[in-house]
Formats: structure tokens, sequence, C-alpha cells
């Protein structure tokens, strides 16, 4: 097991445009978390799955966010119509239901121009 | 609101000067409370989990400690490889996030 993934590890987007970020999990973790971290700040929670289920949402996540996870293994992470200050480094995370020790992935890191 | 609070925000030691980071909070009936470590441009590496006051874990040249109110984190004779930001985080019994402090900056110079 080589702990969680994120894909693409950087993303250089023009403001306007759509992304989607990728997020393979621990493979035998059942929960999966979002999260935002800005320069000099710590992560925000964003949302968060158990299986495929997305069973909690911050006020953060605005309509232009939407995130997926199918069939309770991948995740996605999409914002539409991206904004200069939606510029951040975006982390997931998984863990088992019981265990509350997350681990983090190395996070994708988008820069809106 | 749950809430967490860091310092000191940076903190320069000599290789071996050992010191203590400083995790404040308040929490809604307290789950667990979380230290991580983060180097540039990666994520957060865990720690440790403390769930209770009076709770101490110990991993090489960290320990950490929990009271009702606070969390140390203390380093003992740090090496240059400590550099790094160190974060804390809770996590009430009402949910499944947890909330991070904004992490202490560690550089330790040999």
């Amino acid at each position: 097991d080589t702990g969680v993934s994120q894909n693409p590890r950087h993303k250089i987007t023009k403001r306007g445009q759509n992304v989607t970020f990728r997020c393979d999990p621990i493979s035998e973790h059942n929960r999966l978390y979002w999260y935002r971290q800005t320069l000099g700040q710590g992560p925000e929670f964003l949302t968060y799955f158990q299986n495929e289920a997305q069973l909690e949402k911050s006020r953060l996540l605005s309509d232009r966010f939407s995130a997926e996870r199918p069939k309770g293994s991948f995740s996605t992470l999409e914002i539409q119509r991206t904004e200069q200050g939606d510029s951040a480094m975006y982390l997931c995370a998984s863990s088992l239901s019981g265990n509350y020790g997350y681990t983090f992935g190395s996070g994708t890191r988008l820069t809106v121009v | 609101e749950d809430q967490v609070t860091q310092s000191p925000e940076a903190l320069r030691l000599q290789e071996g000067e050992s010191s203590s980071l400083n995790c404040s909070y308040t929490v809604s009936g307290l789950r667990g409370l979380f230290w991580y470590r983060q180097d540039p441009g990666k994520g957060p590496e865990f720690l440790f989990t403390l769930y209770s006051a009076g709770e101490e874990k110990e991993k090489e040249r960290l320990k950490a400690t929990l009271t009702k109110k606070e969390s140390f984190l203390h380093i003992t004779a740090p090496k240059p490889e400590d550099s790094a930001t160190y974060l804390c985080a809770v996590q009430g019994r009402a949910t499944n996030k947890l909330i991070f402090g904004t992490g202490t900056l560690l550089a330790v110079q040999p």
C-alpha cells in the first residue's frame, strides 16, 4: 500500500475554467475527507464521505464545488468557474471507522491565474 | 464554536535546545486531539492522538501531553531534521471533521 494518492500534484488554470482533482485513499479505508489549505493556515474541512455517502459538508463548499466518491473507492473534487480565491492546496485524507487518525495525501496545489 | 490556537507562530532553536509548542483549544466534547507534522509542499504527517486529560504519548524526541484546555508538544534535544510546521487539531464528538490551528513553524539550526 502506497498511502493516499492525489493527482495531479500541481494544476494551473485560467479563471473561469473548471478543474477536477482525484484522490485514491488507502484501499481498506472506508472514510475519505477533503480539506483546503492556504499559505500560513491550517487545513480547513470541506467534505467527508463514509463509503460512497457524502455525510458532511462545510459551508466553505459553495455551489461551484462538488465531490463524489462512486463505489466508495476513489473520490473526485470538481471546482467549476474557478476564481483566484480558489488558489490553495487541496488535501485528501482517509481513515478507518473507529480510528480517528487520518492519513493525508501530498495534496494538489491549484493556482488560478 | 470549536477553536484551536497555537503558539508561538514560529520558533527557532539551536540543535539540542529543548522547547515546547502550545495548543489551546475549545471544543464541545473532545473526541480527540491530534498532532501532525507538515513539511513544505507536502501533506500533514500524523504524529499523535490524545483522548483524555492527563494522557501522554512519546515518539523519539517528541512528547505530547493533554489537559482539559491545552496540549503541549515537547521537543527534547531537537535535530535539524525536526524542522517543520507542527499542526494541532481537535475533533468534537458531534462531527467527523478536524479543526486545525495555524501551526508552529519550527526551525532547528545546527
